[in-house]
């Protein structure tokens, strides 16, 4: 079955290091994204890949970085720039951008815990 | 700016009634998309319904419809017959064109439950 997983579901880091985390899809959707969620905040997004080797700031950019170097996968690494990193990531991906009927689907998300 | 604001935080509805969430956005643009999504305590974001801005009928999908009114930018989503399933966050999404690319915006969610 097609579809977007995250690894590992939950994650724990201790204050100063960065951690990496993992996104892959094989619904061979050209745009994917990464969406923050705090309690009472909704998701907010962090960055967001059209197309291979390309990617953009989305509205929460700072502490984070991203890589598409392969269609399937949109690694996330939260830095120790990242003042706030505790929270519930959430991975999407969708069919070419620029056609707003086609939905995010999401994958199940990383709980990222740092101490 | 582009928001998106759902003003019930927390809401309750017995099961087999019905329940509406409302949502309100703001927006310069003609066309757009308008989403619901729903997360269960699993935090699967699950697709609810979708409309388009263009389109004057109001989406329906089994037991969940909308009641879109784009001159008042609102687009509120009506649950019949809950079902204790139907527990969950829901989310009002705006699909918004910024520099050539689409982005999801989303409200803050309104967090219901059906009780038997």
């Amino acid at each position: 079955d097609g579809g977007i997983t995250q690894s590992p579901k939950y994650l724990f880091r201790k204050e100063g290091q960065n951690v990496t985390l993992s996104c892959e899809q094989n619904l061979n959707h050209d745009a994917m994204y990464w969406y923050r969620q705090d309690p009472g905040q909704g998701l907010r997004l962090i960055y967001y890949s059209q197309i291979v080797n390309d990617f953009q700031k989305g509205d929460i950019a700072e502490g984070y970085s991203v890589s598409r170097e392969k269609k399937e996968s949109f690694p996330l690494t939260v830095t120790s720039a990242q003042k706030n990193p505790t929270a519930f990531y959430l991975c999407a991906s969708s069919t070419s951008m620029g056609q707003g009927s086609s939905p995010l689907h999401f994958g199940n998300g990383t709980r990222l815990t740092v101490t | 700016a582009q928001t998106v604001t759902q003003s019930q935080p927390e809401m309750s509805v017995q099961e087999a009634e019905t329940v509406t969430l409302s949502c309100t956005y703001d927006t310069s643009e003609s066309n757009y998309y308008l989403f619901w999504y729903k997360q269960p305590p699993s935090r699967q974001m699950i697709l609810v319904i979708r409309q388009e801005a263009y389109k004057q009928q109001n989406a329906t999908e089994n037991r969940f419809s909308v009641n879109f009114q784009k001159a008042a930018k609102s687009f509120s989503l009506k649950i019949s017959d809950s079902q204790l399933g139907d527990t969950a966050m829901y989310f009002c999404a705006f699909m918004k064109y910024e520099g050539g690319s689409e982005k999801l915006v989303f409200g803050k969610g309104t967090k219901l439950t059906v009780n038997p």
